[in-house]
């Protein structure tokens, strides 16, 4: 079942700092965050571990809260550059190999 | 520098026709994931692979096959394509559970199919 992101779509100004959240029905043992920008492949942008601690990559970062299966990346000070649409993935652990992605949140960042 | 491959960016198929999609990767990955993407619902997974000649259905297998004869190379196969199955596909891969590998996963530039 995919993970459900929130919200679908912001448009913020350069400078500005969003949220994505993720949010899924089924006990996570990771989550992982990736960017794509349009016409290009999804990219990765960090991995959270059950048990592990928050990530941050640049100004991007994101927390992960395993007794809610829920993880929010935080974006402060947008570039233009940030702009794509984010995926969460989601993986179960117990030996399962694939991600589960949600439905992207679209982010576009203006002048 | 780490890479999947697709053969093609764009493909056009008529209806009925067999589509063969292939993916290369150079990384020694034993898992490889073939995913189609359609505007408002994200990456759906069709098939993976966990090692040669074995496979396992995703969540949309219906009107796919896959074929892992060489570790390197993951196909996607439509029997008889349709016109639903116009849509974005990527494929991907993925290190050895356990492994630093298994914690980041590459995915290729995509194939666009269009069925006519």
């Amino acid at each position: 079942q995919q993970p459900v992101q929130s919200p679908q779509a912001v448009i913020l100004r350069e400078g500005e700092d969003a949220v994505i959240n993720c949010s899924s029905s089924k006990a996570l043992y990771s989550v992982h965050w990736y960017r794509q920008k349009h016409g290009e492949a999804p990219v990765f942008l960090m991995i959270l571990l059950k048990g592990g601690e928050q990530k941050g990559h640049e100004k991007i970062s994101a927390s992960f809260n395993e007794k809610k299966q829920q993880s929010s990346l935080y974006l402060t000070a947008s570039q233009l550059s940030y702009s794509g649409t984010y995926f969460c993935g989601t993986d179960s652990g117990a030996g399962s190999y694939q991600l589960t992605f949600g439905k992207g949140t679209k982010l576009s960042v203006i002048p | 520098d780490v890479k999947v491959t697709q053969s093609s960016r764009y493909l056009v198929k008529r209806t009925g026709e067999k589509v063969f999609l292939e993916c290369v990767q150079d990384m020694d990955h034993e898992n490889m994931f073939w995913y189609r993407q359609d505007p408002g619902l994200g990456l759906r997974l069709i098939y993976f692979s966990y090692d040669v000649k074995m496979k396992e259905k995703g969540d949309i297998p219906e009107g796919y096959s896959v074929s892992r004869e060489k570790k390197e190379r993951f196909s996607l196969i439509l029997e008889s394509a349709s016109t639903n199955q116009t849509s974005m596909y990527l494929c991907a891969s993925r290190g050895l559970a356990g492994a630093e590998s298994y914690n980041e996963q590459f995915f290729g530039p995509g194939t666009r199919l269009t069925v006519l």
